[in-house]
């Protein structure tokens, strides 16, 4: 697999339910992001890894909660999630440069499409 | 507070016609600038990356430019194709962090 992928592709889920949102990157990249796509709102970035570990939390509710095991994996588990989280969620990987610092091209998957009932 | 603005919002062009993308951005101290496609429910796919450096750049039928100054960025479609329809969104990265700003794209339609 090439790429930067991510599963499932969709998912539909209760407002009590707790599911997980897998990304797999096979660039050998070193950061990895979380993205939320809603209608006719610009991308949100929701969190940052650099070399597994955290560095952007941005004001994400709780209810959204990342781990990053390795620089090739990354995780979205949800738990008691709201309707209007419903939204298309994007994983991206990139190379940085030594130390954090600067950003290459940014590559993203396919998405996964969240609806909450 | 880095924001940008993507005008229009959508477009409709005839086949083979040449076309101009515009985005703009407040802050002019940025990183790069990157250039995406969206096809309707999928991910995004990078198709330019300009360095705050450079003026330039090109892909094929693609050409982005960047005049930072001004704090706008235009990407050029040559010659377009009904399978250049699609969402395309710039993104902005300030100096220091890492974190991109997106607009909110303009959707473009090419018809046969």
């Amino acid at each position: 697999e090439t790429g930067v992928t991510q599963t499932p592709r969709h998912l539909v889920m209760g407002m009590t339910n707790k599911k997980s949102l897998k990304c797999e990157q096979h660039l050998g990249h070193n950061a990895m992001y979380w993205y939320k796509q809603s209608a006719k709102k610009p991308l949100e970035l929701m969190f940052v890894y650099n070399f597994k570990e955290q560095t952007e939390n941005n004001s994400v509710p709780s209810r959204f909660s990342p781990e990053c095991p390795n620089s090739s994996h990354l995780f979205l588990h949800l738990h008691t999630l709201q309707p209007e989280d419903s939204a298309l969620y994007l994983c991206a990987s990139s190379q940085l440069a030594s130390g954090g610092t600067g950003a290459g091209e940014l590559f993203f998957g396919e998405g996964s499409r969240l609806t909450v009932l | 507070k880095q924001e940008v603005t993507q005008i229009p919002a959508a477009l409709s062009v005839p086949e083979g016609e040449n076309l101009v993308l515009n985005c703009s951005f407040t802050d002019s101290a940025i990183y790069n600038l990157q250039w995406f496609r969206q096809d309707p429910g999928k991910g995004l796919t990078s198709l330019l990356l300009i360095q705050s450096s450079q003026r330039e750049q090109t892909s094929g039928r693609l050409n982005a430019s960047l005049d930072k100054s001004s704090g706008r960025s235009t990407l050029y479609i040559a010659a377009s194709q009904p399978g250049d329809s699609a969402t395309y969104l710039c993104a902005v990265k300030g100096t220091g962090f890492q974190k991109l700003v997106f607009g909110t794209g303009t959707r473009l339609l090419v018809s046969p």
